[in-house]
């Protein structure tokens, strides 16, 4: 069964500074990865998939790296602002059945002045 | 941009009443998701639907729920008999072609 986890919980940083989001999965045969964003009591935003024939994806100050052998995905996230401030969901879909998603544990991110 | 929306926004809902979710996919989508998110815990998935019809089902999705796409634009989520632990963020999702899924609003159901 494919677990997803997320490290750190929880990321309180000043504005301005470069930052890492990991997420990790316990089985590398996933065909993609897709980041989330979801601020408080409201939906999921999609910010990027990356698929498994790709090392890295990106989107503006957002660039999420995929290393399937490890188990592994990362989300660098450029010159932080309140802004980005969310909790940031990382998912894998699930082989068979509707590609149905495992997701992880989630980093509540809060940028500050 | 093309996006999922979800009805209503918030439900309060006496326990053992039953309570319809609604949701519009996106248009050209061909796969349909219900999810759940109970209060400081992780997304977990609930039902996938593909061709009118149930893909698959978590262990969650007992006998209580169902699904249904009842014209071409509207997927729904039924829960027949809901319980207090059925209070939660509900979740309506559609994929595109390129597998990015695409994620409403949500519904928050508040069973009291």
């Amino acid at each position: 069964k494919q677990e997803v986890t997320q490290i750190p919980a929880a990321l309180s940083v000043p504005e301005g500074e470069n930052l890492v989001l990991n997420c990790s999965f316990t089985d590398s045969a996933i065909y993609n990865l897709q980041w989330f964003r979801q601020d408080p009591g409201k939906g999921l935003t999609s910010l990027l998939l990356i698929q498994s024939s790709q090392r890295e994806q990106t989107s503006g100050r957002l660039n999420a790296s995929l290393d399937k052998s490890s188990g592994r995905s990362t989300l660098y996230i450029a010159a932080s602002q309140p802004g980005d401030s969310a909790t940031y969901l990382c998912a894998v879909p699930v082989t068979g059945g509707g590609n149905k998603l495992t997701f992880g544990t989630g980093t509540q991110l809060k940028v500050e002045l | 941009e093309p996006e999922v929306t979800q009805t209503p926004s918030h439900q309060v809902t006496q326990m053992g009443q039953e309570v319809i979710l609604r949701c519009v996919p996106i248009s050209n989508h061909l796969y349909f998701y219900w999810y759940r998110q109970i209060l400081g815990q992780k997304v977990e998935f609930l039902v996938s639907f593909y061709n009118n019809e149930i893909s698959e089902k978590s262990e969650i999705f007992d006998d209580q729920f169902s699904v249904e796409r009842p014209d071409g634009s509207n997927f729904t989520l039924k829960i027949r008999s809901t319980k207090l632990e059925d209070s939660a963020m509900y979740f309506c999702a559609s994929r595109d072609d390129r597998e990015v899924a695409f994620f409403g609003q949500g519904t928050r159901l508040t069973v009291v």
